[in-house]
């Protein structure tokens, strides 16, 4: 599809393990986004891509967050030494140039036991 | 930064009638403003958006009005029916950065 695709669709790990969330964006869209939603809230800003300028990390939350996006496309969200709080559902969205409205994927929701 | 307060943040209305969700924004530098829509288990859908250069934007039975002065805007939803019924997100982008802010949700919910 033409949409942003995201995987897994469900995680279910254990505290202490390292989690990685993949994001495809919509083709060609060059502004990639990560958002972290907990249970019944807003979205929480994470981090934010832009071709090939320095990635907005302001969001994330802990040194234990990390993201990359390789070749301007995929982007991959890693968690590690997941903490029950990292719990939540984590978006992506993108955009063409940041300027025009984001597209969200159906996003990955996390569960830590 | 900036800082985006959504009203109510619960609703329900009877199929038929209106529905208004309202937003307040600080930052007077943000100048674009969308509103999504957000299914359980889906993420946010865009239903609309405004820019600072007006004041008004309507789409069917969707609208949505800003008033700069005050720094607020508003979604207008007619003749609301069933699949209206989901959480409504609005958010504000500054010409100064590169993020979005939301409000923290209204859940609608349209009664037949």
């Amino acid at each position: 599809g033409a949409g942003v695709s995201q995987s897994p669709s469900n995680k279910v790990t254990e505290k202490g393990k390292d989690v990685e969330l993949r994001c495809d964006p919509i083709s060609g869209h060059t502004a990639l986004y990560w958002y972290r939603q907990s249970l019944g809230q807003g979205l929480e800003f994470l981090i934010y891509f832009q071709g090939n300028s320095a990635p907005d990390k302001s969001g994330l939350p802990s040194d234990r967050f990390s993201a990359e996006r390789t070749g301007g496309s995929v982007s991959t969200l890693t968690i590690q030494r997941t903490q029950q709080e990292d719990s939540a559902v984590y978006l992506c969205a993108s955009s063409d140039r940041g300027i025009q409205p984001q597209h969200f994927g159906d996003g990955t929701r996390l569960s830590i036991l | 930064g900036e800082n985006v307060e959504q009203h109510p943040s619960t609703l329900s209305v009877q199929e038929g009638d209106s529905a208004v969700i309202k937003c307040t924004y600080s930052d007077s530098a943000s100048n674009y403003f969308p509103w999504y829509k957000q299914e359980l288990g889906k993420g946010p859908q865009l239903i609309i958006d405004i820019r600072s250069n007006v004041g008004e934007k309507k789409d069917q039975r969707i609208a949505v009005t800003l008033n700069k002065t005050a720094k607020h805007f508003s979604l207008h939803i007619t003749e609301t029916q069933p699949e209206d019924s989901a959480v409504y997100f609005c958010a504000a982008r500054s010409n100064t950065g590169n993020q979005f802010y939301f409000g923290t949700g209204t859940s609608l919910t349209v009664i037949p």
